[in-house]
């Protein structure tokens, strides 16, 4: 069964500060990898899709990695902003699975302080 | 804009008792997915659908159901409201295919007492 696993929990940072978001997943038979932001009372808004067969994704501040053999995904915040402070969730889309199934990680709390 | 409605945005209910919470996708989107968000258990999924007619259960669907008549909505019914199914819910939808993004709707808090 595939488990998603995401380090630290939470996480305080200065703002302009760089920063890294981990994902670790058991299973590296997977279709692609997603990095979702989570605001306080709200759904997730999806920031960043990886495909198998990529390395990596980038979107304005953020730029995410995907190695498949080592199980791991970071999510690199450049420049941090009060603004990005939310909860980060990655998910994986186990191969074999139909639609668009998803195992997700519990998430990384982060704050950027002023 | 395309979005995912969910209502109500907060419920309170009775043990027992039977519940619909509502989805509603203007994206044209294939499947339509419910989860429940728990703390200590992150997002699992409850059911979906792949179109009109079709529903699957997924890995916590005991006490739930839904339907799919049209492709803009998926209803999720608790037949009889426990509290153990306090949790804040979410729909979900995407077009389909293998790496398609998914989108979320913004939830609905449900307490069961």
């Amino acid at each position: 069964k595939q488990e998603v696993t995401q380090i630290p929990a939470a996480l305080s940072v200065p703002e302009g500060e760089n920063l890294v978001l981990n994902c670790s997943f058991t299973d590296s038979a997977i279709y692609n990898l997603q990095w979702f932001r989570q605001d306080p009372g709200k759904g997730l808004t999806s920031l960043l899709l990886i495909q198998s067969s990529q390395r990596e994704q980038t979107s304005g501040r953020l730029n995410a990695s995907l190695d498949k053999s080592s199980g791991r995904s970071t999510l690199y915040i450049a420049a941090s902003q009060p603004g990005d402070s939310a909860t980060y969730l990655c998910a994986v889309r186990p191969r074999g699975t139909s639609g668009s199934r998803l195992t997700f990680g519990e998430g990384t709390q982060l704050t950027v302080n002023p | 804009d395309a979005e995912i409605t969910q209502s109500p945005r907060h419920k309170i209910t009775e043990t027992g008792r039977q519940v619909t919470l509502a989805c509603h996708q203007t994206w044209n989107h294939n499947n339509m997915f419910w989860y429940r968000q728990d703390l200590g258990h992150g997002l699992r999924l409850i059911h979906y659908s792949y179109g009109v007619q079709d529903t699957n259960k997924g890995e916590v669907s005991d006490g739930y159901s839904v339907s799919r008549s049209n492709t803009e909505d998926l209803p999720l019914t608790l037949e009889s409201a426990a509290s153990s199914q306090t949790s804040v819910y979410f729909c979900a939808s995407s077009l389909g295919g293998a790496n398609s993004p998914l989108h979320f709707g913004n939830g609905t808090r449900l307490t069961v007492t």
